[in-house]
């Protein structure tokens, strides 16, 4: 089974530039998850969809921050204008809907804003 | 405010020592509880997972965790630890909206 795929592996942007990343979760998974793992911390849930809705979105800096997640499937989040804090890496994750259903995690996008 | 705490961000142990790794969560309910390990440059991957029933839960890799609602905690446990488990390693727990939060995380290096 392919597991969450997300590109690109590496960003390297300005200040003030804008950046997206893209997330294809594992298929058949109603839910995703982006999550922000600055260095040495755990991850911090940005938003959380089921199917194209949004659950969750209260750690989303909305001001420059969004996620969209067209059809339910594929999703992309964006920075727009990135700062010198967004340097994070940047984790995309998938579940069933059951109850408790463990996430499976892709291999992140490693963001450095300079 | 529900939370997962690990209260170790760093721990060495010697290659074939013991290992526990602790986790206190704050909400009670019916905790759904997780451990993930994450290699450097890796994503996580999920170790094991408590729902219900024995509070002894076996996951991959030789480990293991235990739940004690009266502890509110779930550590986790390898009775001999390789050289190759030196990661990151993260509690988590569901909240009832579904919402999957982390602990800040475990160091863990290995001596050998």
């Amino acid at each position: 089974e392919a597991g969450v795929a997300q590109s690109p592996r590496y960003k390297i942007i300005e200040k003030r530039q804008s950046v997206a990343f893209w997330c294809n979760p594992i298929s058949g998974h109603a839910t995703l998850y982006w999550y922000q793992q600055i260095l040495g911390q755990g991850p911090k849930l940005l938003i959380q969809f089921q199917n194209n809705g949004v659950v969750d979105d209260s750690q989303l800096p909305k001001d420059r921050f969004s996620a969209e997640r067209l059809k339910g499937v594929d999703s992309t989040l964006k920075i727009q204008p990135a700062k010198l804090e967004d340097s994070a890496v940047y984790l995309c994750a998938s579940s069933l809907i059951r109850q408790g259903a463990e996430a499976f995690f892709g291999q992140g996008t490693r963001l450095t804003v300079v | 405010a529900q939370s997962v705490t690990q209260p170790d961000i760093h721990i060495t142990v010697s290659e074939g020592a013991s290992l526990e790794l602790r986790c206190n969560y704050s909400y009670g309910a019916t905790p759904y509880l997780f451990w993930y390990v994450q290699s450097p440059g890796q994503g996580l991957q999920l170790l094991l997972k408590y729902f219900s029933g024995d509070t002894l839960v076996q996951g991959i890799k030789g480990f293991e965790a235990e739940f004690k609602r009266s502890q509110s905690s779930f550590n986790l446990r390898k009775p001999s630890v390789h050289w190759s488990d030196a990661a990151e390693y993260f509690c988590a727990q569901i909240r009832n909206t579904g919402k999957l939060i982390f602990g800040q995380g475990t160091t863990l290096q290995v001596k050998p």
